[in-house]
This record gives C-alpha cells, sequence and structure tokens, in this order.
C-alpha cells in the first residue's frame, strides 16, 4: 500500500531533550516535506526537499533540522526542543521534485514539550 | 512571499446544501491549487485541483472554480453528505525557481454537515 508513514504517532517530551520525527514513504517520491498544523494557522511548512541531498527552509525553519539522505526518508530533527514546538506535524511527499502535483500526508505526529 | 487567505474559517450547513470556501492569494505568478480535505486523527487528502490555465474543474460533486484576476479561488461541494464533514484546506504554489518547492496553505475551513 502506497503510504506516507511517521513515528511516532505521539510524544510527550521535556524541553532541551533532542528528539527525531521519522518519515518514510514507499512511492518514490521526488520530494518531500514537513509542516506543523496549529489552531487557527493552518499547515505552516517547515521544510522541505526536492530530491536526495537537496533541502531547503521553509516559512518556519527555526528549531528545526532535516535530512535527506536517502529518497524515501525525511527525518525532522528537534535538537533542543521547546514549548513553542508543541504542535502536530505532518510529513507529505510528492511524485514531482518542483512539489506540483498531489501532495501525499502521513497521519501526523502529535507533539508536545513541558 | 505568497499570503493565502481562506474564508470562512468555520461553516455549518444542512444536509443536501451547498457549501462554498474561498481563497484569495497575493502572489500573481502563482499557477498551481489545490485543496486538501482533513478528517479527524488523519493526513490530509488531495480532493481536487487546479492550474492557472484554467478557470474551472468539477469532480462529480466538488467543483474549482478560479479567477486569476482578482486572484481568488472556491472549492464548492454541492448535496453535502454528513461525510463531507472535515477541515478543508487550499493552498497556492509559485514557479520561483528559489522558492520552487513551497507551497502556502490557507488557515482551513471546519465544515459540519448537519444529518
Amino acid at each position: 500500500e502506497a503510504q506516507v508513514t511517521q513515528n511516532p504517532r505521539y510524544l510527550i517530551t521535556v524541553t532541551g531533550k533532542k528528539l527525531t520525527v521519522t518519515c518514510s514513504q514507499n512511492m518514490n517520491h521526488e520530494y518531500m516535506s514537513w509542516y506543523r498544523q496549529d489552531p487557527g494557522l493552518g499547515l505552516r511548512q517547515i521544510y522541505y526537499s526536492m530530491n536526495v541531498e537537496v533541502t531547503d527552509k521553509g516559512d518556519v525553519p527555526e528549531g528545526y533540522k532535516v535530512s535527506r539522505k536517502e529518497k524515501r526518508n525525511f527525518p525532522l530533527i528537534l535538537e533542543s526542543p521547546s514549548p513553542n514546538q508543541t504542535s502536530l506535524y505532518f510529513c507529505a511527499s510528492s511524485l514531482s521534485g518542483t512539489g506540483i502535483g498531489e501532495l501525499f500526508f502521513g497521519e501526523g505526529s502529535r507533539l508536545t514539550v513541558l | 512571499g505568497e499570503n493565502v487567505e481562506q474564508h470562512p474559517s468555520t461553516l455549518s450547513v444542512q444536509e443536501g446544501d451547498s457549501a462554498v470556501i474561498k481563497c484569495t492569494y497575493s502572489d500573481s505568478a502563482s499557477n498551481y491549487f489545490p485543496w486538501y480535505k482533513q478528517e479527524l486523527g488523519k493526513g490530509s487528502q488531495l480532493i481536487i485541483d487546479i492550474r492557472s490555465n484554467v478557470g474551472e474543474k468539477k469532480d462529480q460533486r466538488i467543483a474549482v472554480t478560479l479567477n486569476k484576476t482578482a486572484k481568488h479561488f472556491s472549492l464548492h461541494i454541492t448535496e453535502t453528505q454528513p461525510e463531507d464533514s472535515a477541515v478543508y484546506f487550499c493552498a497556492a504554489r509559485t514557479p520561483y525557481n528559489t522558492n520552487a518547492g513551497k507551497s502556502t496553505f490557507g488557515d482551513g475551513t471546519t465544515l459540519t454537515v448537519k444529518p
């Protein structure tokens, strides 16, 4: 089954404790992206990748890192999480490296930073 | 950069009625406008999209219209059903090389269809 898989789905952590949210897609998509969703603010793009070893900042990249060493994986790293990073995170992928065309979303990872 | 405004933020309709959600965008160079549906506890799914060279697109009960002059596009759902209840997001994408991978989303509309 074609899908985007995120882990963990739910996480409660404390300020400053490094964490990684993994994202994997099995559709051989070129493009992958991370979003955060906060009440009243919609989906805001954190980082995106148009191909392996190519990443770029979205609208809200502060406090996050990403890497794209393999085509299928695009982990989101929070080196030193803070409470303002409490949010619902979505990973998405698209066939085209330009991001045009359908985005396939994971089911989301709800992160709480205490 | 691109700015997308979506209205209304909440919409409640009676089953069988039509629902319309409108988005405006700021960058006249934007060329791709998808609509996504997010059901509770799930990721968003594309329901319809339109490119800048087309004025209207329809898929069964769902249609999208684009007015490039006014820089707005709208989602129309006819004969609404309770399973249409969800959060709907619009998005706009610009073709610039330096921002080739960026998509800007609206803030979402929570649609409730009452049986």
